[in-house]
């Protein structure tokens, strides 16, 4: 059984390029959630979705940022115009379902490295 | 707002050398506490999780945790550590009343030296 699949693993962009970062949750979870971690940083929470739905995005930047989990695919974290401040590595974690544990255990991608330059 | 820390952000330590990394939160509520463990080049893997019950938790490789409501706090143990234990290790809270996002402290490196 795969584990959660992250895609790529390493993105380097220029500043004022979009990056699309992709997320394939393991089989049998419905639920997908994206994290940011900063250099020196511990994980920050950015959103939280359902398939075709976003659940909490309390954590996003208001802009340039966005999020989608399909019917069909993967989620992708969507980040336009990148600033060298989007440098960092973005994790996705999944779970089989959201208020009942222990189903609700988080699993997580190996992560994509996002280098602006 | 709600927070997590963990109190060392750098630990050195020899082998055999007993482990323990202390992890504090700031909420009132219902809480699911996990530790996760990032070694080097790889992706966070779950140490433990408490989510009732007995308050002291036994993980994977021998590391164990607990729960102390009263201090709002979830302290990592390992007794007697190895040069594989070389480390980020990473304290989290799930404030049920929140959903299901997780909240993570600042992370501590362990260095294990042989």
């Amino acid at each position: 059984n795969a584990g959660v699949m992250q895609n790529p693993r390493h993105l380097v962009r220029r500043r004022g390029q979009e990056a699309r970062l992709r997320c394939s949750p393991m089989k049998g979870h419905s639920h997908v959630y994206w994290y940011r971690q900063l250099p020196e940083e511990g994980l920050k929470f950015m959103v939280y979705l359902q398939k075709e739905n976003i659940i909490d995005e309390s954590g996003m930047p208001k802009e340039r940022f966005s999020a989608e989990f399909p019917k069909e695919g993967p989620s992708i974290l969507r980040i336009q115009q990148v600033v060298r401040g989007d440098s960092a590595a973005y994790f996705c974690a999944s779970s089989r379902l959201a208020d009942t544990p222990p189903y609700n255990e988080q699993f997580f991608g190996p992560g994509t490295r996002l280098t602006v330059l | 707002a709600q927070s997590v820390s963990q109190h060392n952000h750098h630990v050195i330590l020899s082998e055999a050398a007993s482990l323990e990394l202390g992890c504090n939160y700031s909420y009132g509520g219902t809480v699911n506490l996990f530790w996760y463990v990032q070694y080097p080049g790889q992706h966070l893997q779950l140490l433990l999780k408490y989510f009732s019950g007995d308050p002291l938790v036994k993980g994977i490789k021998g590391f164990e945790a607990e729960f102390i409501k009263s201090k709002f706090s979830f302290n990592l143990r390992k007794p007697s550590v190895q040069w594989s234990d070389t480390a980020e290790y990473f304290c989290a809270v799930n404030l049920k009343a929140a959903g299901n996002k997780l909240t993570f402290g600042g992370g501590t490196r362990v260095l294990v030296k042989p």
